[in-house]
């Protein structure tokens, strides 16, 4: 059975203070490995994909990285609006169930000022 | 361009009632996903639509969840003789590659 854990469950850091967040998989098939990003009341908003162990991507203070077992969302010097709940999910390869994603139950950040 | 919409984006409900929820997917996409999302939890799957194909129903939890799309586009989540557990926040997503667009959600609650 696929499986995704995401740790730590919540995080508090201060303006400035970097950190990073782990998503681990057990999964036959990887396809790619996804992070969302879900603010309260709304749907979660893409950020990442990747495919293969060792790639990274970044997006402004963001940074993700794969390896065989695990990924690391990499914050740098966070600030107040990235707080936020982030998703890691795992997209495996099944014949019928297309490009489902199997979701962690993701990290809460909270970066105060 | 317009995303992925979801109503109502609340409904409260009485125990044993009928509910349908509605996605409009962003147009072009082939492929719709729900997913169901309760408090503390993470994303469930629920139920796949790709195109013409028979829909993947292997995510719902129990023969009162039914779902349907129309004409390759809006979908409808059927929630039957509704549950105090069936309260969740039920989330649309639609594709044409690997990444899925989100839409806001529709909260249910069943009292």
């Amino acid at each position: 059975e696929d499986q995704v854990t995401q740790s730590p469950e919540a995080l508090r850091l201060q303006e400035g203070e970097s950190s990073s967040l782990n998503c681990s998989y057990t999964v036959s098939g990887l396809r790619g490995l996804f992070w969302y990003r879900q603010d309260p009341g709304k749907g979660p908003e893409f950020l990442f994909t990747l495919y293969s162990a060792g790639e990274e991507k970044e997006k402004e203070r963001l940074k993700a990285t794969l390896t065989k077992k695990e990924s690391f969302l990499h914050i740098t010097a966070p600030k107040p609006e990235d707080s936020a709940t982030y998703l890691c999910a795992v997209q495996v390869v099944k014949e019928t169930s297309g490009s489902r994603l199997t979701f962690g139950e993701g990290t809460q950040l909270t970066v105060n000022p | 361009g317009a995303g992925v919409s979801q109503s109502p984006s609340n409904k409260v409900t009485e125990k044993g009632k009928d509910v349908e929820l509605r996605c409009d997917p962003i147009s072009g996409h082939t492929a719709l996903y729900w997913y169901r999302q309760s408090l503390g939890q993470g994303l469930e799957f629920l139920i796949y639509f790709q195109g013409n194909s028979a829909p993947d129903k292997s995510g719902l939890p129990s023969d009162r969840f039914s779902a349907e799309r129309t004409g390759g586009s809006v979908s409808t989540l059927t929630i039957q003789r509704t549950q105090q557990e069936d309260s969740a926040v039920y989330l649309c997503a639609s594709s044409s590659g690997p990444r899925q667009f989100f839409g806001p959600g529709t909260r249910l609650t069943v009292l």
